[in-house]
């Protein structure tokens, strides 16, 4: 079973519109990574989220860790077509602070 | 650009030949970490290293595939006898110390024919 549970597998939203990914896990959620790809490109760092109740925000992109540790949320406000792409969510789910544990992602897709 | 640099960018291999790939982390950083992600899917941890000390590795590291970090800057993964399940593209991440961001490169993209 995937431990990292990601919803939706895929959206697709009009342009201007908000939308919200989630991330899930049964575990605790030590260290919680958001990051976005590109088709056939490499990761590109979001934001990190490490305490319960923690929320961080980036240009139009907001994250949140719940206070349980073991949910993620990802927010976009008023979506553009540059926010297409593939959004991961991964953990630490060993409090290890070593690998990273990967959802199967969420692919966004953006109508103008 | 200071970031992570990974090379090829592509490979399209025989079944049975041996490739390599190589990584250059961000100056400085101590940690590098192996990915390999396949379509569809996230992706999953092979191997990482501490300087040129490699601390773990996956269970999905055959005992064909192989990574060194001899000086502790850049790293290089080698398959040998590739198999078409090997296609997949190859990330590697590296980091400052413990708890730190990992930052990707973008990634070596194997075919195997």
């Amino acid at each position: 079973s995937q431990e990292l549970e990601q919803s939706p597998q895929s959206l697709i939203v009009q342009e201007g519109k908000n939308l919200t990914i989630n991330c899930t896990s049964s575990k605790t959620l030590y260290g919680l990574y958001w990051y976005k790809q590109k088709y056939g490109e490499g990761l590109i760092f979001l934001m990190m989220l490490q305490k319960g109740g923690e929320e961080k925000s980036h240009e139009k992109i907001t994250a949140k860790l719940d206070e349980k540790k073991q949910q993620s949320s990802l927010h976009i406000t008023a979506s553009q077509p540059s926010h297409a792409g593939i959004y991961l969510c991964g953990a630490d789910l060993l409090n290890r602070d070593d690998k990273i544990i990967f959802g199967k992602g969420t692919r966004l897709h953006i109508l103008p | 650009d200071t970031g992570v640099s990974q090379d090829p960018r592509h490979k399209i291999t025989k079944r049975g030949q041996n490739v390599t790939f190589r990584c250059d982390p961000i100056s400085e950083h101590n940690r590098l970490y192996w990915y390999r992600q396949t379509l569809g899917q996230g992706p999953e941890f092979l191997t990482y290293f501490q300087n040129e000390a490699q601390l773990e590795k996956s269970r999905l590291l055959s005992d064909r595939f192989s990574a060194e970090r001899p000086k502790g800057s850049f790293s290089t993964l080698e398959i040998q006898r590739t198999e078409q399940g090997d296609s997949a593209m190859y990330l590697c991440a590296s980091s400052l110390l413990r708890a730190e961001t990992q930052y990707f490169g973008p990634g070596t993209r194997l075919l195997v024919l």
